[in-house]
Protein backbone atom coordinates (compact mmCIF):
# COMPACT_ATOMS: atom_id res chain seq x y z
CA UNK A 1 0.00 0.00 0.00
CA UNK A 2 1.28 3.66 -0.63
CA UNK A 3 1.19 6.12 1.53
CA UNK A 4 1.67 9.97 0.72
CA UNK A 5 2.97 12.27 4.12
CA UNK A 6 2.40 16.26 4.10
CA UNK A 7 4.38 17.14 6.92
CA UNK A 8 3.43 21.08 6.89
CA UNK A 9 -0.51 21.37 8.05
CA UNK A 10 -0.44 25.40 7.38
CA UNK A 11 1.42 27.72 5.85
CA UNK A 12 1.66 31.50 4.78
CA UNK A 13 3.18 33.32 2.07
CA UNK A 14 3.52 36.84 1.08
CA UNK A 15 1.59 37.84 -2.12
CA UNK A 16 3.77 37.86 -5.01
CA UNK A 17 6.57 35.99 -2.98
CA UNK A 18 7.30 32.39 -3.10
CA UNK A 19 6.45 28.90 -1.28
CA UNK A 20 7.03 25.66 -1.18
CA UNK A 21 4.68 22.39 -0.08
CA UNK A 22 6.28 19.47 0.30
CA UNK A 23 5.28 16.05 -0.28
CA UNK A 24 6.63 12.67 0.32
CA UNK A 25 5.69 8.95 -0.97
CA UNK A 26 6.18 6.04 -0.13
CA UNK A 27 5.57 2.70 -2.62
CA UNK A 28 6.93 -0.53 -4.38
CA UNK A 29 5.36 0.48 -7.66
CA UNK A 30 7.78 2.23 -10.58
CA UNK A 31 5.25 3.55 -12.47
CA UNK A 32 2.55 5.82 -11.22
CA UNK A 33 1.22 8.94 -11.19
CA UNK A 34 1.96 12.33 -8.87
CA UNK A 35 -0.91 15.23 -8.34
CA UNK A 36 -1.09 18.28 -6.62
CA UNK A 37 -4.51 19.33 -5.97
CA UNK A 38 -6.03 22.71 -4.92
CA UNK A 39 -9.12 22.86 -2.52
CA UNK A 40 -10.75 26.49 -2.32
CA UNK A 41 -13.33 27.42 0.23
CA UNK A 42 -15.47 26.02 -2.53
CA UNK A 43 -14.64 22.77 -1.57
CA UNK A 44 -14.09 21.68 -5.51
CA UNK A 45 -11.16 19.34 -6.28
CA UNK A 46 -8.97 21.55 -8.55
CA UNK A 47 -6.10 19.55 -10.53
CA UNK A 48 -3.33 21.79 -10.16
CA UNK A 49 0.09 20.03 -11.92
CA UNK A 50 0.62 16.24 -12.85
CA UNK A 51 3.58 14.13 -13.02
CA UNK A 52 4.46 10.92 -14.59
CA UNK A 53 7.04 9.09 -12.68
CA UNK A 54 9.22 8.00 -15.39
CA UNK A 55 9.62 11.56 -16.99
CA UNK A 56 12.55 12.97 -15.60
CA UNK A 57 11.70 16.58 -16.34
CA UNK A 58 9.99 18.23 -13.58
CA UNK A 59 6.09 19.43 -14.98
CA UNK A 60 5.07 23.10 -15.01
CA UNK A 61 2.04 24.77 -15.53
CA UNK A 62 2.07 28.56 -15.63
CA UNK A 63 3.08 30.02 -11.96
CA UNK A 64 3.04 25.89 -10.46
CA UNK A 65 5.71 23.99 -10.81
CA UNK A 66 7.05 20.69 -9.17
CA UNK A 67 10.48 19.30 -7.87
CA UNK A 68 10.35 15.24 -8.30
CA UNK A 69 12.99 13.21 -6.86
CA UNK A 70 12.03 9.74 -7.89
CA UNK A 71 14.98 8.34 -5.77
CA UNK A 72 14.17 10.15 -2.49
CA UNK A 73 10.38 10.02 -3.43
CA UNK A 74 9.40 13.47 -3.05
CA UNK A 75 7.62 15.51 -4.99
CA UNK A 76 6.96 19.29 -3.56
CA UNK A 77 4.76 22.07 -5.17
CA UNK A 78 6.67 25.64 -6.08
CA UNK A 79 4.08 28.63 -6.24
CA UNK A 80 5.56 31.32 -7.89
CA UNK A 81 4.56 35.05 -8.06
CA UNK A 82 1.68 34.12 -4.94
CA UNK A 83 -1.39 35.35 -5.34
CA UNK A 84 -4.60 36.05 -3.39
CA UNK A 85 -6.58 33.24 -5.19
CA UNK A 86 -4.19 30.66 -4.16
CA UNK A 87 -5.46 30.29 -0.71
CA UNK A 88 -6.58 27.37 -0.49
CA UNK A 89 -5.62 23.38 0.93
CA UNK A 90 -3.21 21.62 -1.30
CA UNK A 91 -3.26 18.19 -1.58
CA UNK A 92 -0.68 15.72 -3.02
CA UNK A 93 -1.53 12.59 -4.45
CA UNK A 94 -0.30 9.41 -5.49
CA UNK A 95 -1.72 8.00 -8.32
CA UNK A 96 -1.65 4.03 -8.92
CA UNK A 97 -1.13 2.30 -11.84
CA UNK A 98 -2.95 -1.01 -11.11
CA UNK A 99 -6.20 -1.53 -12.55
CA UNK A 100 -8.24 1.15 -10.41
CA UNK A 101 -5.91 3.95 -10.37
CA UNK A 102 -7.21 5.47 -7.48
CA UNK A 103 -5.46 7.90 -5.52
CA UNK A 104 -3.70 7.94 -2.03
CA UNK A 105 -4.08 11.69 -0.53
CA UNK A 106 -1.77 12.67 1.99
CA UNK A 107 -3.38 15.14 5.03
CA UNK A 108 -3.18 18.50 3.27
CA UNK A 109 -1.43 21.45 3.55
CA UNK A 110 -3.39 24.67 4.35
CA UNK A 111 -2.26 27.96 2.71
CA UNK A 112 -2.88 31.47 3.54
CA UNK A 113 -1.59 34.44 1.34
CA UNK A 114 -1.28 37.21 3.01
CA UNK A 115 -2.04 41.05 1.07
CA UNK B 1 -21.09 19.76 -19.88
CA UNK B 2 -21.93 18.62 -16.24
CA UNK B 3 -19.08 16.69 -15.55
CA UNK B 4 -19.14 14.89 -12.10
CA UNK B 5 -22.39 15.97 -10.45
CA UNK B 6 -23.65 14.22 -6.45
CA UNK B 7 -26.82 14.90 -4.72
CA UNK B 8 -27.44 16.21 -2.48
CA UNK B 9 -25.03 18.54 -1.33
CA UNK B 10 -26.12 18.81 2.05
CA UNK B 11 -27.65 16.54 4.53
CA UNK B 12 -28.18 15.95 8.43
CA UNK B 13 -28.85 12.75 9.82
CA UNK B 14 -30.01 11.14 12.81
CA UNK B 15 -27.95 8.49 13.85
CA UNK B 16 -29.43 5.12 12.91
CA UNK B 17 -31.10 6.76 9.67
CA UNK B 18 -30.14 5.62 6.28
CA UNK B 19 -29.26 7.33 3.35
CA UNK B 20 -28.08 7.17 -0.51
CA UNK B 21 -25.88 9.64 -2.22
CA UNK B 22 -25.72 9.53 -5.57
CA UNK B 23 -23.10 10.46 -8.22
CA UNK B 24 -23.66 10.73 -11.92
CA UNK B 25 -21.35 11.42 -14.38
CA UNK B 26 -21.40 12.14 -18.11
CA UNK B 27 -18.11 11.79 -18.81
CA UNK B 28 -18.14 8.01 -20.17
CA UNK B 29 -15.30 7.32 -17.67
CA UNK B 30 -15.00 3.65 -16.50
CA UNK B 31 -13.80 4.28 -13.31
CA UNK B 32 -15.54 5.76 -10.49
CA UNK B 33 -15.02 6.37 -6.26
CA UNK B 34 -16.07 7.28 -3.43
CA UNK B 35 -13.81 9.24 -1.10
CA UNK B 36 -14.71 10.77 2.49
CA UNK B 37 -12.65 14.17 3.66
CA UNK B 38 -12.04 14.74 7.15
CA UNK B 39 -9.72 17.16 8.89
CA UNK B 40 -5.80 16.44 8.85
CA UNK B 41 -6.45 13.12 7.17
CA UNK B 42 -7.06 14.19 3.42
CA UNK B 43 -9.37 12.45 1.35
CA UNK B 44 -9.79 8.81 2.20
CA UNK B 45 -11.30 5.86 -0.36
CA UNK B 46 -14.14 4.53 0.84
CA UNK B 47 -15.50 2.18 -2.21
CA UNK B 48 -14.53 2.18 -5.88
CA UNK B 49 -15.73 0.53 -9.34
CA UNK B 50 -13.59 -0.38 -12.08
CA UNK B 51 -16.57 -0.67 -14.15
CA UNK B 52 -20.85 -1.30 -14.71
CA UNK B 53 -21.73 -3.90 -12.14
CA UNK B 54 -18.29 -4.22 -10.15
CA UNK B 55 -17.83 -2.35 -6.45
CA UNK B 56 -14.67 -3.28 -4.88
CA UNK B 57 -13.95 -2.45 -1.02
CA UNK B 58 -11.31 0.69 -0.38
CA UNK B 59 -9.45 1.59 2.81
CA UNK B 60 -12.46 2.43 5.06
CA UNK B 61 -15.34 1.20 3.42
CA UNK B 62 -16.83 -0.51 7.32
CA UNK B 63 -20.51 1.20 7.58
CA UNK B 64 -21.09 1.80 3.66
CA UNK B 65 -22.44 -0.23 0.49
CA UNK B 66 -21.95 0.85 -2.54
CA UNK B 67 -23.73 0.01 -6.42
CA UNK B 68 -22.89 0.74 -9.68
CA UNK B 69 -25.86 -0.57 -11.99
CA UNK B 70 -25.28 2.00 -14.70
CA UNK B 71 -21.56 3.09 -15.77
CA UNK B 72 -22.81 6.65 -15.30
CA UNK B 73 -24.37 6.39 -11.55
CA UNK B 74 -22.74 5.45 -8.74
CA UNK B 75 -24.48 5.24 -5.99
CA UNK B 76 -22.90 5.13 -1.91
CA UNK B 77 -25.31 4.20 0.85
CA UNK B 78 -25.31 4.21 4.77
CA UNK B 79 -27.61 1.53 6.51
CA UNK B 80 -27.51 3.03 9.45
CA UNK B 81 -25.66 6.25 10.11
CA UNK B 82 -23.24 6.36 13.18
CA UNK B 83 -21.32 10.45 14.24
CA UNK B 84 -18.40 8.94 13.18
CA UNK B 85 -19.65 9.02 9.45
CA UNK B 86 -20.05 12.82 9.41
CA UNK B 87 -17.56 13.74 7.02
CA UNK B 88 -17.63 15.16 3.66
CA UNK B 89 -18.08 12.63 0.49
CA UNK B 90 -16.32 13.22 -2.64
CA UNK B 91 -17.16 11.46 -5.75
CA UNK B 92 -14.34 10.65 -8.36
CA UNK B 93 -14.30 9.36 -11.92
CA UNK B 94 -11.23 8.40 -14.12
CA UNK B 95 -10.71 7.17 -17.50
CA UNK B 96 -9.56 3.65 -17.75
CA UNK B 97 -7.30 4.05 -20.90
CA UNK B 98 -5.26 7.43 -20.67
CA UNK B 99 -1.71 8.45 -20.25
CA UNK B 100 -2.60 10.24 -17.34
CA UNK B 101 -5.07 9.06 -14.90
CA UNK B 102 -6.30 12.17 -13.59
CA UNK B 103 -9.32 11.85 -11.26
CA UNK B 104 -11.90 14.35 -11.94
CA UNK B 105 -14.32 15.47 -8.52
CA UNK B 106 -17.94 15.98 -7.79
CA UNK B 107 -18.92 18.98 -5.80
CA UNK B 108 -18.74 17.35 -2.59
CA UNK B 109 -21.52 16.56 -0.10
CA UNK B 110 -21.38 17.76 3.58
CA UNK B 111 -23.09 14.91 5.95
CA UNK B 112 -23.87 15.51 9.90
CA UNK B 113 -24.76 12.77 11.69
CA UNK B 114 -26.27 13.32 15.06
Amino acid sequence: AQTVTQSQPEMSVQEAETVTLSCTYDTSENNYYLFWYKQPPSRQMILVIRQEAYKQQNATENRFSVNFQKAAKSFSLKISDSQLGDTAMYFCAFGSNNAGNMLTFGGGTRLMVKP
Amino acid sequence: NAGVTQTPKFRVLKTGQSMTLLCAQDMNHEYMYWYRQDPGMGLRLIHYSVGEGTTAKGEVPDGYNVSRLKKQNFLLGLESAAPSQTSVYFCATAAQYRDIREAFFGQGTRLTVV
